[in-house]
């Protein structure tokens, strides 16, 4: 079974100032991790994605993350924030060796609030 | 080139009546996943269907929910004689295969709220 841990609930934040969410997840096999964003009352839009090679991963909107194997963690940064970005955040992953599905086992969020 | 549509948007519902929500993939996508979050909380996976089979529904609370995906027309997650605490925004997601990894695209929810 897989879990993620997304310790921060709230990550508030200045304008053009840099920002990192932190993602840490738990799991018995190999997995393949997921960043989401949610902005108020829509639906998930995928951020960014790791799957194999480069543990550097961009994604849109200017952000990226790097995947960490020994510390199994999978944080998110941005170098310059805007007030757009404001939105939730939310880490995933799914079994690399998944069988017969392709479910997502998701974090709690990072409310990430952009202040100007 | 429409995403995944979902309807209703909102919708009310008094304790001990039927909620039913609507799904339909993205075109070209025969594969549909059911999410549930709940205030203040991450998405919790539910169930996972493909044309006319349940593939997975190890997230399904075992009574009052179920979900189908006909040959044709769209997914339909069920809700009998809801309660309170079944107050929360359901969203479906869809993509092309089962294959882990691969890209699953949200739609924008249904916010059930129970009276």
């Amino acid at each position: 079974a897989q879990s993620v841990t997304q310790l921060d609930s709230q990550v508030p934040v200045f304008e053009e100032a840099p920002v990192e969410l932190r993602c840490n997840y738990s799991s018995s096999v190999s997995v393949y991790l997921f960043w989401y964003v949610q902005y108020p009352n829509q639906g998930l839009q995928l951020l960014l994605k790791y799957l194999s090679g480069s543990t550097l991963v961009k994604g849109i909107n200017g952000f990226e993350a790097e995947f960490n194997k020994s510390q199994t963690s999978f944080h998110l940064r941005k170098p310059s924030v805007h007030i757009s970005d404001t939105a939730e955040y939310f880490c995933a992953v799914s079994d690399r060796e998944g069988g017969a599905t392709n479910k997502l086992i998701f974090g709690t969020g990072t409310l990430l609030a952009v202040q100007p | 080139n429409a995403g995944v549509m979902q309807n209703p948007r909102h919708l009310v519902r008094r304790r001990g009546q039927e909620a039913r929500l609507r799904c339909s993939p993205m075109k070209g996508h025969s594969h549909v996943y059911w999410y549930r979050q709940l205030p203040e909380e991450g998405l919790k996976f539910m169930v996972y269907l493909q044309k006319e089979n349940i593939i997975d529904e190890s997230g399904m609370p075992k009574e009052r929910f179920s979900a189908e995906f006909p040959k044709e027309g769209p997914s339909i997650l069920r809700i009998q004689q809801v309660v309170r605490g079944d107050s929360a925004a359901y969203f479906c997601a869809s993509s092309q295969d089962w294959i882990s990894g691969n890209t699953i695209y949200f739609g924008e929810g249904s916010w059930l709220t129970v009276v």
